[in-house]
């Protein structure tokens, strides 16, 4: 069964901390994305990653950083979280392969509250 | 409009039809989807369809596509409170693009 694993559910930071979200998925998948969640406002695309070591920037990646050391692994980076970034944090991945349907397959979501 | 529309709620009686509509932003798209995200949970892909289809059918699922009006819906007959979730639709606009989400519908199942 495929698996993309959030390492975190809930998150509770002060405003200034520094923040990781860990993302792992056992797919061998070459792209992985990391979106936002709000009410109202749908998913919202941060960062994304076509392969090892490569970013790509989303709709919305300020305040933001992503690593891609290892293809399993995509980490979300908040350097200095901020109230605004009080979120749902969705990862996602999927095949490189081209000709398919692009599904993408989520992890359970991480809840961060910025206080 | 640059955004993918959805109205943000939908009630409806057990044993009844639901039907979800969207707005998509590129009729370029290749790929629309409807993923399904169930409370405390990550989204899963509930069914899609190909820019070149107008209609596909899934046992109570059905979506049709009017490329015209770039206009997509999802139709679930007999809903079930089981359905009760919230339903996004979703374009990929070029070919093993991004995806854009629009904001979601959460439909509520009456018992």
């Amino acid at each position: 069964d495929v698996k993309v694993t959030q390492s975190s559910r809930y998150l509770v930071k002060r405003t200034g901390e520094k923040v990781f979200l860990e993302c792992v998925q056992d797919m061998d998948h070459e792209n992985m994305f990391w979106y936002r969640q709000d009410p109202g406002l749908g998913l919202r695309l941060i960062y994304f990653s076509y392969d090892v070591k490569m970013k790509e920037k989303g709709d919305i990646p300020e305040g933001y950083s992503v690593s891609r050391e290892k293809k399993e692994r995509f980490s979300l980076i908040l350097e200095s979280a901020s109230t605004n970034q009080t979120s749902m944090y969705l990862c996602a991945s999927r095949t490189g392969l081209a000709g398919v349907s692009g599904e993408l397959f989520f992890g359970e979501g991480s809840r961060l509250t910025v206080l | 409009g640059e955004d993918v529309e959805q109205s943000l709620f939908l009630s409806v009686r057990e044993g009844d039809s639901s039907v979800i509509n969207c707005t998509y932003t590129d009729s370029s798209s290749t790929y629309l989807y409807w993923y399904k995200q169930e409370p405390g949970a990550g989204l899963q892909l509930l069914t899609y369809i190909f820019s070149n289809m107008d209609m596909k059918q899934d046992q109570r699922l059905t979506v049709l596509l009017n490329k015209k009006d770039k206009h997509l819906s999802l139709r679930i007959a007999d809903t079930q409170t089981g359905d009760s979730a919230i339903y996004f639709c979703a374009e990929m606009k070029t070919s093993y693009d991004k995806v854009i989400f629009g904001p979601g519908t959460s439909l509520s199942v009456i018992p």
